[in-house]
């Protein structure tokens, strides 16, 4: 069966500090791993990644994916209230379906 | 105007009764998806449809149907709602080689 799992479930940070967020899979037929961010409601697009080792960057947020350890780390430095929420980590799969696999999500709040 | 939209954003209902939920978009997507989010457990699919004559079950269809009335239209139907079907449902939108999916709002379905 395919799995995502996400760690932590829930962090506590205070504003300025990085957080690091992590996202192990195991699954069939790996092509991409995606980060989404959740707030209100809609997740929105963060990044896909399909290369290892090959860096992603938007603003304070980072991403990096490793397909021999099967994991992808979310970086956030010099954190704002503004970026609490729900991020989500998915796994696209080569089945012809494109269908994403998601993990259970980390809740990130960021106090002032 | 938002790419993808879901009607209605809230619905309160009661056990037995028929409901649907519904999904436009205008970004000119192909491929079309239904989730539900119930709370640590991240976003799992429903359904799933490639074109208006590809429909596919997901890995949570029991108790759900689907219709595609047109590449731009994707309603949800439970047709005998019960209380474990209360959840957060999302309709996501894919289209071209990527795996990016984009979300509408969300419908927050209560079944008393």
């Amino acid at each position: 069966e395919d799995k995502v799992v996400q760690s932590p479930l829930s962090l506590v940070v205070h504003e300025g500090d990085t957080v690091t967020l992590n996202c192990s899979y195991e699954v069939t037929n790996f092509r991409s791993l995606l980060w989404y961010k959740q707030e209100k409601k809609a997740p929105t697009f963060l990044f896909m990644l399909t290369s290892s080792g090959i860096e992603k960057k938007s603003g304070r947020l980072s991403s990096i994916l490793d397909k021999k350890e099967l994991f992808s780390i979310l970086n956030i430095t010099a954190t704002q209230t503004g970026d609490s929420a729900v991020y989500l980590c998915a796994v696209g799969l080569i089945q012809g379906a494109q269908k994403l696999v998601f993990g259970q999500g980390t809740r990130l709040t960021i106090n002032p | 105007d938002a790419d993808v939209t879901q009607t209605p954003r809230n619905r309160i209902t009661k056990t037995g009764k028929r409901i649907m939920l519904e999904c436009s978009q205008t970004k000119g997507h192909d491929r079309m998806y239904w989730y539900r989010q119930d709370p640590g457990l991240g976003l799992r699919l429903i359904y799933y449809s490639f074109d208006v004559k590809d429909i596919n079950k997901g890995e949570i269809s029991d108790g759900y149907s689907v219709s595609r009335q047109a590449q731009a239209k994707f309603s949800l139907s439970l047709e005998s709602a019960i209380p474990n079907q209360t959840a957060l449902y999302f309709c996501a939108t894919s289209g071209g080689s990527t795996d990016t999916q984009y979300f509408g709002p969300g419908t927050r379905l209560t079944v008393l």
